[in-house]
């Protein structure tokens, strides 16, 4: 069965740094998202991504983050310079379509650590 | 806007005995409802989804839900516990309007005991 893949599965970065976290959504997918979940907190939307640009957005989604389709296969959100609140599991979702019974399936997270 | 809320943060049951797992929500639109489970690490797995068909949802490994609107519910229940169902469940409710977000429960942690 296909799935969505993210690497790394674990990222240790120094405050300030840039990263880049990579996701694989599954190949005939048209819809792309990425969440994150602080530990000990609820699972938060960051971004929607169709057709090449950002669909929809959350607060958190601010200047620091960005996201980009640079080939057919990646999907890849970028945090130019990280704080220490970055710190969170990232999960990559993708959709086949619009459709109301289109499901979103998920990767299994990045967790990325900020020091 | 939309909300989910997850009555439980912790459940613990016996093994071979019901789960019941409560879920409120609200929302603006009328919503599409999941359930997804989270064993430890691992992703995010579709148990199941309510997208205004029938209100009694079945889903994989045993576990249903059921759509009530009168009561704002989507409870999850499944009849008899096995110790491979002790993970993570979120509640997750989607407006009914294309290629949404999903606003996500804060979670209730399954425990099965022997």
């Amino acid at each position: 069965e296909p799935e969505v893949t993210q690497t790394p599965s674990h990222q240790v970065t120094q405050m300030g740094q840039e990263v880049i976290l990579r996701c694989v959504p599954i190949s005939n997918h048209l819809y792309f998202y990425w969440y994150r979940q602080i530990l000990g907190q609820k699972v938060e939307f960051l971004v929607s991504f169709y057709n090449n640009e950002i669909s929809e957005k959350s607060e958190i989604f601010d200047d620091q983050f960005s996201v980009e389709r640079p080939d057919g296969s990646n999907f890849t959100l970028k945090i130019r310079s990280t704080k220490l609140e970055d710190s969170a599991m990232y999960f990559c979702a993708s959709r086949e379509g619009p459709a109301l019974v289109d499901t979103q399936y998920f990767g299994p997270g990045t967790r990325l650590t900020v020091l | 806007a939309q909300s989910v809320t997850q009555l439980d943060s912790h459940v613990s049951v016996s093994e071979g005995t019901p789960v019941l797992l409560r879920c409120n929500y609200s929302s603006s639109y009328s919503p599409s409802l999941f359930w997804y489970v989270q064993h430890p690490n691992k992703g995010l797995q579709l148990l199941l989804k309510y997208t205004s068909a029938a209100t009694l949802v079945k889903g994989i490994n045993g576990f249903e839900a059921e759509f009530k609107k009168s009561e704002t519910s989507f409870h999850l229940t499944k009849p008899s516990a096995h110790m491979s169902d002790a993970a993570e469940y979120f509640c997750v409710v989607s407006p009914a309007r294309a290629g949404n977000m999903l606003t996500f429960g804060g979670g209730t942690r399954l425990m099965v005991k022997p």
